[in-house]
């Protein structure tokens, strides 16, 4: 079974600022780690994966996660926020089984709100 | 990228009544697809897992005689709401998994607002 903690529902950065949302999972085999956007009333679209690759994963709009296995930690960051990015933002774990798919595992979502 | 559509994007229905919500994946064949409930100012809870041509797994507590699930072809699946009631009433976001992508890659649709009054 996998699980997966955001902390903070709710972030305030000013524009320009760092951005960072953080994320710890559990999971009891190695995880496939995921972080998605969301604006209102529509989907989701998804910033950035980790799957057992490169521990450091760029995405887009200029996010980025480092995967931290002692940690258990998938934290997601931007070096300056942009009031584009006010979102809500989600983390979801899964695991692979092996020719087949899981169903992801999301946090309670983070929302990032941007001062200007 | 792929793109993964719902019909209809709301839906506004009588208590006792029966609603049907189409996910379907417009450039790729999904075997799987999954559907997930957001209620409001939460977290996605993921319903169940539609598997094509066969019987759809469904998460625990969730009643499978309530939301019956179809994917009777690789790029459509269809959610119906049976005998809704207010406490229905929910955002549901259905995802289909890409296998051009890489590992559990999914890719969501837009969701579909369902009030039951």
């Amino acid at each position: 079974a996998q699980s997966v903690t955001q902390l903070g529902s709710h972030v305030s950065v000013s524009e320009g600022a760092l951005v960072l949302l953080r994320c710890n999972y559990s999971s009891s085999v190695p995880p496939y780690l995921f972080w998605y956007v969301q604006y209102p009333n529509q989907g989701l679209q998804l910033l950035l994966k980790y799957t057992s690759a490169a521990t450091l994963v760029k995405g887009i709009n200029g996010f980025e996660a480092e995967f931290k296995k002692s940690e258990t930690s998938f934290h997601l960051t931007k070096p300056s926020a942009h009031m584009s990015d006010a979102a809500e933002y989600f983390c979801a774990v899964s695991a692979y089984s092996g020719g087949g798919a899981d169903g992801l595992t999301f946090g309670k979502g983070t929302h990032l709100i941007i001062q200007p | 990228g792929a793109v993964v559509s719902q019909h209809p994007s709301r839906v506004i229905c009588k208590s006792g009544t029966s609603v049907k919500i189409e996910c379907r994946s417009l450039d790729f064949q999904a075997t799987t697809m999954f559907w997930y409930r957001q209620f409001p100012k939460k977290s996605l809870m993921l319903m169940a897992t539609s598997n094509e041509g066969s019987k759809a797994t469904y998460e625990q507590g969730v009643e499978k005689d309530k939301f019956l699930i179809n994917h009777a072809s690789l790029t459509l699946s269809t959610l119906t709401v049976t005998s809704a009631h207010p406490e229905d009433s929910s955002f549901y976001i259905c995802s289909a998994r890409d296998p051009r992508g890489g590992p559990n890659e999914q890719f969501f649709g837009p969701g579909t607002r369902l009030t039951v009054l």
